[in-house]
């Protein structure tokens, strides 16, 4: 079992819908990542969080540490949304970031 | 200010051919990592440096794989003999702050197709 699962693997959502991919993981954290990717293209990093909640412009990301689960969320979403979206966890100043196989969201007009 | 530069984009080898990979992280980003993303999978380090030492590189092939960061700010991966199972995305990724707590900034990649 990998060490952080992200669900659904695929997603097809119409534009204007609000969208949630989740994100669990089995070992402890010090931070958790959520990442968007665009086909051909580099991956930018769209919230780095330990506990509670952010949110920036349409993206809002939640983490709860006991249930070691962590939610994405897109408002009014738009084909410009369409990427994969790969969250990741770090374990502290002696791990690395371990990565979930991502999520691909196709937003649809 | 310049994000984190990769070169080449993209890179078309023949099988037993060797191949260098160039990233310049942001300035003052004392950490950079090496990264290998095969299709559809999320990607898995390589390599990782704080400064000029290479602080984690357990996951390199070291047969064929070597990497340097000799005055601690660009860094150079490469393969050889490169094989076909090293087709693939090569991402380079810093932070400016070690251990895997500070935001990460990635660069574009370098796509490799070997034949």
């Amino acid at each position: 079992k990998n060490e952080v699962e992200q669900s659904p693997q695929n997603l097809t959502a119409q534009e204007g819908e609000f969208i949630t991919i989740n994100c669990s993981y089995s070992v402890g954290i010090s931070a958790l990542h959520w990442l968007q990717q665009h086909p051909g293209g580099g991956i930018v990093s769209l919230f780095m969080l330990s506990s509670g909640k952010k949110k920036h412009g349409r993206l809002i990301a939640t983490i709860n540490i006991q249930e070691k689960h962590s939610s994405l969320h897109i408002t009014a979403s738009h084909p410009r949304d369409s990427a994969v979206y790969i969250c990741a966890v770090s374990k502290g100043s002696q791990g690395n970031l371990i990565f979930g196989k991502g999520t691909k969201l196709s937003v649809k007009p | 200010e310049a994000g984190v530069v990769q070169s080449p984009r993209y890179k078309i080898i023949e099988k037993k051919q060797p191949v260098a990979f160039w990233c310049n992280p942001i300035s003052g980003h004392n950490t950079l990592y090496w990264y290998l993303q095969n299709l559809g999978q999320g990607p898995e380090l390589l390599i990782r440096y704080e400064n000029e030492e290479a602080v984690d590189d357990s996951q390199l092939p070291k047969d064929r794989f070597s990497a340097e960061r000799l005055k601690g700010v660009d860094s150079t991966l490469k393969i050889q003999p490169a094989e076909l199972g090293d087709s693939a995305v090569y991402l380079c990724a810093s932070s400016s702050q070690g251990g895997d707590t500070g935001e990460l900034f990635f660069g574009e990649g370098s796509r490799l197709t070997v034949l």
